[in-house]
């Protein structure tokens, strides 16, 4: 168990549609981060947060958009749903000391259909 | 910015045989590297990293990988594999030298396939 929650598990829904998913990093962690895994493009960076401010951005899209709260949790809403948005999302979180290892939930497979 | 480069995409072994999954970065920078495992149906995890000193990291599973700067390299290897090992590996990288920036960039991951 890596410590990182995210929820939920799986999300069916349709096109033009918009939905949010949660992570709740591992206790102590400041980071936050969130990562797209799809067949055809692999393990994309979207963004990261560090103590609830915008820290790096990815391959991110405008339609995507995140947050992290004053109790570290992170959102990432994803709106106006396209086919190709059907991937895994992941979450990570990692302490503060350079080199520090991400730790991974267990993901979000999302499905649009 | 640094990139990772695996260079095989499917290893097919079987049991008890040794296998090496290679990896590749580019970067201008000092970099930290790291060695993550996949299940099905589960997120990542950590295998082990290279920050510093010893250029052979080692996990508590068998595996070790050999940090070799002037080759960019990061290559994973086991000397005697098991059926449980059949997994997808990624090798990451990120800016080294204390940089808190933390991002990992990923390999496009090999998909070990360990048979009886």
């Amino acid at each position: 168990d890596s410590g990182v929650t995210q929820t939920p598990k799986h999300l069916i829904t349709a096109t033009g549609q918009r939905v949010t998913l949660r992570c709740s990093p591992r206790s102590g962690d400041l980071s936050v981060y969130w990562y797209q895994q799809s067949l055809d493009q692999g393990l994309q960076f979207l963004i990261q947060y560090y103590n609830g401010e915008e820290r790096a951005k990815g391959n991110i899209l405008e339609r995507f958009s995140a947050q992290q709260f004053p109790d570290l949790h992170s959102e990432l809403n994803l709106s106006s749903l396209e086919l190709g948005d059907s991937a895994l999302y992941f979450c990570a979180s990692s302490g503060v000391g350079g080199g520090s290892p991400l730790h991974f939930g267990n993901g979000t497979r999302l499905t649009v259909t | 910015a640094q990139s990772v480069t695996q260079l095989d995409s499917q290893v097919p072994v079987f049991e008890e045989a040794p296998v090496e999954l290679r990896c590749n970065y580019s970067s201008s920078v000092s970099v930290y590297l790291f060695w993550y495992v996949q299940y099905p149906n589960q997120g990542l995890q950590l295998l082990l990293k290279y920050l510093s000193g010893s250029t052979l990291v080692e996990s508590i599973n068998g595996f070790e990988a050999e940090f070799n700067k002037s080759q960019t390299s990061f290559h994973l290897r086991k000397p005697s594999v098991h059926i449980s090992d059949t997994a997808e590996y990624f090798c990451a990288v990120t800016r080294g030298g204390g940089s808190t920036l933390g991002r990992l960039y990923f390999g496009r991951g090999t998909q070990l396939t360990v048979w009886p």
